[in-house]
């Protein structure tokens, strides 16, 4: 299996500034990681991912880095604005198509 | 877009009593999950399926059951509610490992 552990559980950040949120996993088959997005009440949404085969993946705003040997992947969304403040997922999958998910990271941006 | 839809959105149900819940994906995934969703927890893996007639066990599989009839569609089926199980549950499609998965809108369950 695939464990995910996600930190900070809560990110308060003033407007304009920037935010990142750390992923480790354990298992090292593991090589496809997302990053969902979930307004409340709504369901997540795929923001971006990555693949092992990559250490850097931009779009737009948003990047993520990953360190296979380190087992450890983040995301950073640089110049935060109110619309970003949601819960923000991290997961993992060993090729199976089965996504181990971290527990979830609360942004607040202030403006 | 991709088009998952749970069906209830909403329910009550009643400790010991059965509870059904229906998802249908007009995607044409092979792959269906069941998650759920509490405060502290994050997404947990229940069930999944990578085709119909396939269920798999997930993470947290205890008291609840699966059931993939057709492709398109994927239920969960608590035998016996009970008040642990009050939580709410997204239903998910993807195609191949490693590409994107997609939610539906949710079900709010409350078992009292």
């Amino acid at each position: 299996g695939e464990q995910v552990e996600q930190l900070p559980s809560i990110l308060r950040v003033q407007e304009r500034s920037s935010a990142s949120i750390n992923c480790t996993y354990e298992n090292s088959a593991s090589n496809y990681f997302p990053w969902y997005k979930q307004e409340p009440g709504e369901n997540p949404k795929l923001i971006i991912d990555i693949r092992s085969n990559m250490e850097r993946k931009q779009i737009q705003g948003l990047i993520v880095l990953l360190d296979k040997k380190a087992k450890r992947f983040s995301l950073h969304i640089t110049d935060t604005q109110p619309a970003d403040s949601a819960m923000y997922f991290c997961a993992a999958d060993t090729n199976t198509g089965k996504l181990t998910f971290g527990d979830g990271t609360v942004l607040t941006v202030k403006p | 877009e991709a088009a998952v839809t749970q069906s209830p959105r909403n329910k009550v149900a009643v400790t010991g009593g059965k509870v059904t819940l229906s998802c249908n994906q007009t995607n044409n995934h092979n792959n269906m999950y069941w998650y759920r969703q509490d405060t502290g927890h994050g997404l947990r893996l229940i069930h999944y399926s990578y085709g119909a007639g396939s269920t798999e066990k997930g993470d947290i599989p205890d008291g609840y059951k699966a059931s993939r009839p057709s492709q398109e569609n994927f239920s969960l089926i608590l035998e016996l509610a009970t008040p642990s199980q009050t939580s709410v549950y997204f239903c998910a499609s993807g195609g191949q490992a490693n590409t994107e998965v997609f939610f539906g809108k949710g079900t709010r369950l409350t078992v009292v």
